[in-house]
């Protein structure tokens, strides 16, 4: 049972463009949330989707935007990438109604030059 | 508005003996509280929770929690530290019940366990 894919593992981008990750959830769950982990620091949640909808956002502005298909799988996109944009990004899958935690992936490493 | 804090950047420990990590949360409402693990180029993986009973919660890999009401924390314990528990420890608060509620990270305490 595969867990959460999420693609591509390494990504290096320069300043102003734009970038689009990806995400498969969990046999199972239909909830995806996307986090951003600073070097050093913990996740930062980013938003939520379920229902093909952005349920929730946390404190990051537009250029930060996402998508989740019909098979609930995600994208996140960046716009205008700036050297700050650059993180390990999280994907999270889980049923909402649960009170269990999420299954996280593996991340993928944005780096902006 | 709820937050957890992990008082400790590092900690440091010899194989064979016991490990505390530590968290305190500040959260409106009841705390629905979890401990992940990151190995290095991977990502969260989840160890264990508390959202009501008994303050002593067991998880993964023989790692425990205690929650206290009173001093607002919830340390992550374990007897007897083993080197490949080496790895990044974050605790985590959830503005609610569910997963659909937003969860909050500390910033992460580096476990290093020294044979």
């Amino acid at each position: 049972d595969a867990g959460v894919t999420q693609s591509p593992t390494h990504l290096i981008k320069t300043r102003g463009q734009q970038v689009t990750l990806r995400c498969s959830p969990k046999s199972g769950h239909d909830t995806v949330s996307w986090y951003q982990q600073a070097l050093g620091q913990g996740p930062q949640f980013i938003f939520q989707y379920y229902e093909e909808e952005e349920r929730q956002r946390g404190n990051f502005p537009d250029r930060f935007s996402g998508h989740q298909f019909p098979n609930y799988s995600s994208e996140l996109n960046v716009n205008a990438l700036l050297l700050g944009d650059s993180a390990l990004y999280l994907c999270a899958s889980s049923t909402p109604r649960s009170s269990y935690g999420y299954t996280f992936g593996s991340g993928t490493r944005l780096t902006v030059v | 508005a709820q937050s957890v804090a992990q008082p400790e950047d590092q900690v440091n420990v010899a194989e064979g003996n016991p490990l505390t990590v530590k968290c305190t949360y500040s959260v409106s409402g009841n705390p629905y509280l979890f401990w992940y693990v990151q190995y290095p180029n991977r990502g969260l993986q989840f160890l264990l929770k508390y959202i009501t009973g008994d303050n002593l919660v067991k998880g993964s890999y023989g790692f425990e929690a205690e929650f206290n009401k009173s001093q607002t924390s919830f340390h992550l314990k374990k007897p007897s530290a083993l080197v490949s528990d080496s790895a990044l420890y974050f605790c985590a608060v959830r503005d609610g019940a569910y997963n659909f509620n937003k969860f909050y990270f500390g910033s992460g305490t580096k476990l290093n366990v020294k044979p």
